[in-house]
């Protein structure tokens, strides 16, 4: 299994909504990442998570809030978001094996921010 | 963070050899060169990766200037099915962990 599962595929939301993106792999990856990437751009890293734990925060802002209950399960918590914030969001998944790294994407979570 | 420069977009021919450039003039000694690709409506799907040699996989094959300031991403025989979104990738070492920075990607269009 080398699937990396994005849940929902949509989601519109208010700016008043909280809503939950969610991520699954089952590969045994102990890395775990969330970009986010606009239209006709590249993806941009947003959070990775090395053993469960938070590693690295690109200064993204607190109404994004990402947890990871276990080394299979990614989650990215969404509070008083803005439309500016609709894009894709993709979830990926690596073993933690210095420089030779490969991730493994999932298809993402369009979201609309109304 | 180091960056890559790729060109916006190329079009090659079916069953032609295609090769994607890439820039990255300042990359540093422990940086390694990554290829995704990212088809319509999908996740970006890793390709290839190398840090100095030259490599090859089933999909494509990568060289590596000798400065590595500058890669080829080299497509031996394109299909309609290699239309897609290809980003040269450095895979930086930055405060303890691992980070991969995109460059802004070049669109492959692929003709019959």
């Amino acid at each position: 299994d080398t699937e990396v599962t994005q849940t929902p595929k949509h989601l519109v939301m208010g700016m008043t909504n909280k809503k939950s993106l969610k991520c699954e792999q089952h590969m045994g990856h102990r890395a775990m990442y969330w970009y986010k990437q606009k239209a006709k751009k590249p993806p941009e890293l947003m959070f990775v998570y090395s053993y469960e734990k938070l590693s690295i925060n690109e200064s993204v802002p607190s109404r994004f809030s990402p947890e990871c209950p276990n080394s299979s399960l990614l989650n990215l918590h969404l509070h008083a978001l803005q439309p500016e914030d609709s894009a894709l969001y993709l979830c990926a998944s690596s073993q933690l094996r210095q420089g030779n790294e490969k991730l493994f994407f999932g298809s993402g979570t369009q979201l609309s921010v109304l | 963070d180091a960056k890559t420069t790729q060109p916006n977009s190329m079009e090659s021919n079916e069953e032609e050899p295609v090769h994607l450039p890439c820039n990255h003039s300042t990359i540093s000694g422990t940086d390694y060169i990554h290829w995704y690709r990212q088809l319509p409506s999908q996740g970006p799907e890793y390709v290839i990766h190398g840090l100095t040699s030259n490599v090859n996989n089933r999909m494509a094959s990568l060289a590596i200037a000798e400065d590595r300031k500058s890669s080829t991403l080299i497509l031996h025989r394109a299909t309609l099915r290699d239309a897609a979104v290809y980003y040269c990738i450095l895979r930086v070492f930055s405060g303890g962990y691992n980070k991969l920075i995109f460059g802004a990607g070049t669109r492959l269009a692929v003709h019959p």
